[in-house]
């Protein structure tokens, strides 16, 4: 169920411009993800984060896996309009149990 | 590799029918988890099977159940619809063999309950 806290809940930004979201937690995680789902469609994964600390990116998004295991964000540089949708994280507990945040919705405006 | 595939993609079904939706998994994966979407309430988890068996069931009545077939594709069954039962209902697969395996979802079933 839904236990991690997403935000912010939306935003709406310029084209061009950097977006920055995030997760937290009372819980620790074994693997934070973060996902994208378009209208109509399923979540998409985007990037998956295994280590304490870990950075990664996947083209222009970058997340990080927080030192404390409890949170995690994920950045998005140089928006462009496709990159519209609402943007979920996901935290794995070590008994592989999932939760899931509220979800952040991205408009960007050309 | 193909990747999680739900049938059918929209349903719509009056108060008090049952209804079975479908779960073609990754090719692989053993794992399946279906989850409940709604504006509302997000992502509520529905059960996991693993190897034709449920490992892990959410805080669902007994009118959703659902089952694993030995190639690993999973039907879930909703008897007695009520209104509230609309939602989009994502299937998810897994390798759940290691560590490292994300959820991959598909891209649900759309159910509307008149």
């Amino acid at each position: 169920g839904q236990q991690l806290n997403q935000s912010p809940q939306s935003m709406f930004i310029q084209e061009g411009e950097d977006v920055s979201m995030n997760c937290t937690s009372s819980s620790i995680f074994n693997t934070w993800l973060w996902y994208k789902q378009d209208p109509g469609e399923g979540p998409v994964l985007l990037i998956a984060l295994y280590k304490a600390g870990e950075l990664t990116s996947n083209g222009r998004l970058t997340a990080q896996f927080g030192i404390t295991r409890k949170d995690s964000f994920l950045n998005i540089s140089a928006s462009i309009p496709s990159d519209v949708g609402i943007y979920f994280c996901a935290g794995q507990l070590y008994n592989n149990d999932m939760r899931f945040g509220a979800g952040t919705r991205l408009t960007v405006k050309p | 590799k193909a990747g999680v595939t739900q049938t059918p993609r929209y349903l719509i079904k009056t108060r008090g029918q049952q209804v079975t939706l479908s779960c073609s998994p990754i090719s692989g994966h053993r794992s399946v988890s279906w989850y409940q979407q709604t504006p509302g309430q997000g992502l509520q988890f529905l059960f996991e099977y693993f190897s034709e068996t449920q490992r892990n069931k959410g805080n669902f009545p007994g009118r959703f159940s659902g089952r694993q077939f030995s190639n690993s594709r999973s039907e879930m069954n909703v008897s007695t619809l009520e209104l509230g039962d609309s939602a989009l209902y994502l299937c998810a697969s897994s390798a759940r063999d290691s560590r490292n395996s994300p959820l991959h979802f598909g891209n649900g079933t759309r159910l509307t309950v008149t």
